[in-house]
């Protein structure tokens, strides 16, 4: 079975408020997580990423955090925009290590 | 500035032919990935290329052939294509294995076998 898994498969969301995507992974060893983004009809583009020394890191509109002890990830979208559409995927991995295990997906929809 | 693209975009085929995909990245980056994308199983990896003549396979690696001749070059085979192959399938690459350096993915090619 699949290491990393998302709460929800689909998400709603009125344009304007926050969004709030959830992640969960099970391999304790993994210490390197990254959300992507992907569009329809596109490949998967890189948001942000956390290493497992930190429980917090912001970006642009964008904001992972990090549970260790639950073994637990979020990304939180500020002020939802149309162009935040997409399908959101959580991926864990270790520090120099190739391999990314990828969750299913979170489709993120936008209300206008 | 191309970066990484893929060909076809866009492919049907039969149970039983031969296929191949094709990834060129013009950043001239170490590592190249095949992934297949199917619903509900998010990107899994076929195989991987740490340099030109290295390749590893990744967890769903049957059924695949790969080579890498040349850096910029990874191109994926179906050496006997089959319905379960059916599929959309994203080549990356990364300036070095493992974060953090960053996978750039291409925009992907849609795969139907009949």
């Amino acid at each position: 079975g699949e290491s990393v898994g998302l709460h929800l498969p689909t998400l709603s969301v009125q344009e304007g408020d926050n969004s709030i995507i959830n992640c969960a992974y099970s391999n304790s060893a993994s210490d390197y997580f990254i959300w992507y983004k992907q569009e329809s009809g596109k490949g998967p583009q890189f948001i942000i990423d956390i290493r497992s020394n930190m429980d917090k890191r912001q970006g642009q509109r964008v904001t992972v955090l990090l549970n260790k002890t639950v073994k637990h990830l979020s990304l939180q979208i500020a002020a939802t925009q149309p162009g935040d559409s997409a399908v959101y995927f959580c991926a864990e991995t270790m520090t120099n290590d190739y391999k990314l295990s990828f969750g299913a997906g979170t489709t993120v929809t936008v209300r206008a | 500035d191309a970066g990484i693209t893929q060909s076809p975009r866009y492919k049907i085929t039969e149970t039983g032919r031969q296929v191949t995909l094709m990834c060129h990245q013009t950043w001239s980056h170490s590592y190249m990935f095949w992934y297949r994308q199917d619903l509900g199983h998010g990107l899994r990896l076929i195989y991987y290329s740490a340099a030109a003549d290295i390749t590893d396979k990744g967890e769903v690696s049957d059924g695949y052939v790969v080579s890498r001749s040349k850096t910029e070059n990874f191109p994926l085979t179906l050496e006997s294509a089959t319905r379960s192959q059916t599929s959309v399938y994203f080549c990356a690459s990364s300036l070095a294995g493992g974060p953090p350096n960053e996978q750039f993915f291409g925009p992907g090619t849609r795969l139907t076998v009949l």
